[in-house]
């Protein structure tokens, strides 16, 4: 059974730092593209990020373009998202999501979820 | 101001049938496959229909996904309380190289 466990996620003041961790099991980790989603309080979901599964490919909303930088560790199984500078609208919960196996470039569908880590970004 | 624009709620009764709508441009819909994602209140999003109209093995034909040049369309059939909770269409922009979700839409079941 696929599972992916979001962790790391907690309150930060404005300007701070923050990196979250993803952690996958139930399949080969490395063979599949990995993304992160968040989801403001009441809000809509929103895409951050992108890394193929040999971490060589990368892209990035604008939102987070030059805060936020994704990578992985699939000798641990692990994708992480290091967020800087954060801000207030920074606050959400933030999904971990497999892509597809296939195709082998970025596209809108998610085949599997985390639970999400809640980031609250509060003076 | 999301890319792909969706209504913000639908509403039909149990047993209806009720279509949500996904409309964007050449760049994303137009151009690449759309995915809908269900999502109940307080638990992550679930993939309902992926490549514009293919459905995952553990979802009902009652939910079934169509693409016409830029807009998209999802149509649940025998609708259940169940079905209630909110509705996103997401695809690939390469004019902004980024994955993209509609704002999403509320059914609710009468």
């Amino acid at each position: 059974e696929v599972q992916l466990v979001e962790s790391g996620g907690m309150l930060v003041h404005p300007g701070g730092s923050l990196r979250l961790s993803c952690a996958g099991s139930g399949f080969t980790f490395s063979s599949y593209s990995m993304n992160w989603v968040r989801q403001a309080p009441g809000k809509g979901l929103e895409w951050l990020s992108y890394i193929s599964g040999s971490g060589g490919t990368v892209y990035y909303a604008d939102s987070v373009k030059g805060r936020f930088t994704i990578s992985r560790d699939n000798a641990d199984n692990s994708l992480f998202l290091q967020m800087n500078s954060l801000r207030d609208d920074d606050t959400a919960l933030y999904y971990c999501a497999r892509s597809p196996p296939f195709p082998l470039v970025p596209t809108g569908m998610f085949t599997h979820w985390g639970q999400g880590s809640l980031v609250t970004v509060s003076s | 101001q999301s890319v792909l624009t969706q209504p913000p709620s639908v509403s039909a009764a149990p047993g209806q049938k009720v279509t949500i709508s996904c409309s964007g441009s050449s760049s994303n819909i137009g151009n690449n496959d759309v995915s809908w994602y269900h999502q109940l209140s307080g638990t992550a999003p679930r993939l309902l229909i992926s490549d514009n109209n293919k459905r995952p093995s553990d979802i009902p034909d009652r939910f079934s996904g169509s693409k016409t040049g830029a807009s998209a369309t999802l149509g649940i059939t025998g609708l259940q309380t169940g079905d209630e909770g909110d509705y996103y269409c997401a695809t690939w922009d390469s004019s902004l190289t980024a994955s993209v979700f509609g704002g999403g839409t509320r059914l609710t079941v009468l």
